[in-house]
């Protein structure tokens, strides 16, 4: 049972390149996340999805783009990466009902802009 | 707007110790609060959660917590510290409503000293 899968685990890049980040979800959930982990600031929002067509907008999504391109998969692009982008990424993903919430979290992407 | 402030970035016990990691939230409306926790190099887990039914909650690896609502706290416990429970734990609130999008607080490193 791999759960939520993200690849790649490492990335450098260069200020002003892009990349995508890729999540994948086995588990048939509706909701899917990114969120972004900084030293000393918690996890904050990117995006999410709360079902197969819809993105929207979390706390912090200027310099992100995201596609829902099924209801396995939820990719995070960078279009021109900044060093402020530096950080870890997670994607997870959430069982369905409101008393039921539990989020289920790959295990990061660390990027590194230069 | 909800929010959760952890107090302490950093606590340290012995093991066997009593463990203690607070956390405050403010909400307009009935919360939903939940505890994560993230060892190295990995993605966050569930370890307990309050979803308005009991105000104690039992969680994973013995670790519980307790709401209460005159307060707006929901510190977590653990009579017994283990080195395993080393590790960064994480509050989270969410309200109904909110299609299950989580606010974290800034996370609380927890060291266990032998």
């Amino acid at each position: 049972n791999a759960g939520v899968t993200q690849t790649p685990k490492f990335q450098v890049l260069k200020t002003g390149q892009s990349m995508t980040l890729q999540c994948a979800q086995d588990m048939n959930h509706n909701s899917m996340y990114w969120y972004r982990q900084d030293p000393g600031m918690g996890l904050r929002l990117i995006y999410y999805s709360a079902s197969e067509g819809t993105t929207d907008k979390g706390e912090v999504p200027n310099g992100y783009n995201v596609s829902r391109l099924n209801k396995r998969e939820f990719s995070l692009r960078l279009e021109s990466a900044a060093p402020s982008q530096t950080s870890v990424y997670f994607c997870a993903s959430r069982t369905g009902g409101v008393t039921n919430e539990k989020l289920f979290f790959g295990s990061g992407t660390q990027l590194s802009v230069l | 707007a909800q929010s959760v402030t952890q107090l302490g970035s950093h606590v340290s016990v012995s093991e066997g110790a009593l463990v203690l990691l607070r956390c405050n939230y403010s909400s307009s409306v009935p919360p939903y609060l939940f505890w994560y926790v993230q060892y190295p190099n990995q993605g966050l887990q569930l370890l307990l959660k309050y979803t308005s039914a009991a105000t104690l909650v039992k969680g994973i690896n013995g670790f519980e917590a307790e709401f209460k609502k005159s307060e707006t706290s929901f510190h977590l416990t653990k009579p017994s510290a283990h080195m395993s429970d080393a590790a960064e734990y994480f509050c989270a609130v969410s309200v109904k409503g909110s299609q299950g999008n989580l606010i974290f607080g800034k996370g609380t490193k927890l060291s266990v000293k032998p």
